[in-house]
């Protein structure tokens, strides 16, 4: 079956900038989850959503930061005004259960 | 909060076996997942512990000690496949939505011929 899908795959912006990332996560999966990975590094959360509860926004770096997930299904993350230290690849995982999460290809952003 | 360590690279050759270590703190435990990833790839689902001992799937084990705040990924008759980065992760079970994860850093792992 499809699997959690990103788009883009890859997105060059200039500092400043708004950007919107999206997911489309695995039909039926009611967990989803947004990730950064800087170059080297481990994983960093950003944010959960579950069902129809609140989000938990508690990985958020700052307020430029913000999702949203419509219809219980896709998800796009905003970046505002971008910066630098932003540029990472940005990864969406989605899950059925409490157990395994299931990764989308990320997006490489890059802030110039 | 959570810390996760791991060491950030490890060497070894085809046909052997290798043990990555993953120590954390955490302030509630609600399990522990091993990831692979592959260089510019998604990371992909290796194995989950949440009681003590050991999980064997195939070539891969992963060993949990809570008492210990221990495990490790323990892989046999390696591959040149196998080279790639695996990320311990710790889900916190204080939390109030107690299923994100917190990741380490990763160990790159070189499968040499």
């Amino acid at each position: 079956g499809a699997g959690v899908s990103q788009s883009p795959s890859n997105k060059v912006t200039e500092k400043g900038k708004d950007v919107e990332l999206r997911c489309d996560p695995i039909s039926g999966h009611t967990a989803l989850y947004w990730y950064r990975q800087s170059l080297g590094q481990g994983l960093e959360f950003l944010i959960y959503f579950q069902g129809n509860s609140a989000p938990d926004k508690s990985g958020l770096p700052s307020d430029r930061f913000s999702a949203e997930r419509t219809g219980g299904s896709v998800s796009t993350l905003t970046i505002q005004r971008t910066q630098q230290e932003d540029s990472a690849v940005y990864l969406c995982a989605s899950s059925s259960d409490l157990y395994e999460q299931y990764f989308g290809p990320g997006t490489r952003l890059t802030v110039t | 909060g959570q810390n996760i360590d791991q060491p950030t690279e490890m060497t070894a050759t085809e046909g052997a076996i290798v043990q990555i270590n993953c120590t954390y703190q955490t302030s509630g435990f609600n399990g522990l997942f091993w990831y692979q990833q592959h260089a510019g790839e998604a990371p992909t689902f290796l194995s989950y512990n949440v009681l003590d001992g050991l999980e064997e799937k195939g070539r891969f084990s992963s060993f949990l000690s809570r008492s210990k705040g221990y495990s490790y990924l323990l892989l046999k008759e390696l591959q040149m496949k196998d080279s790639a980065s695996y990320l311990c992760a710790v889900r916190d079970g204080t939390s109030g939505s107690a299923r994100q994860l917190t990741f380490g850093s990763g160990t790159q792992l070189t499968v040499l011929p």
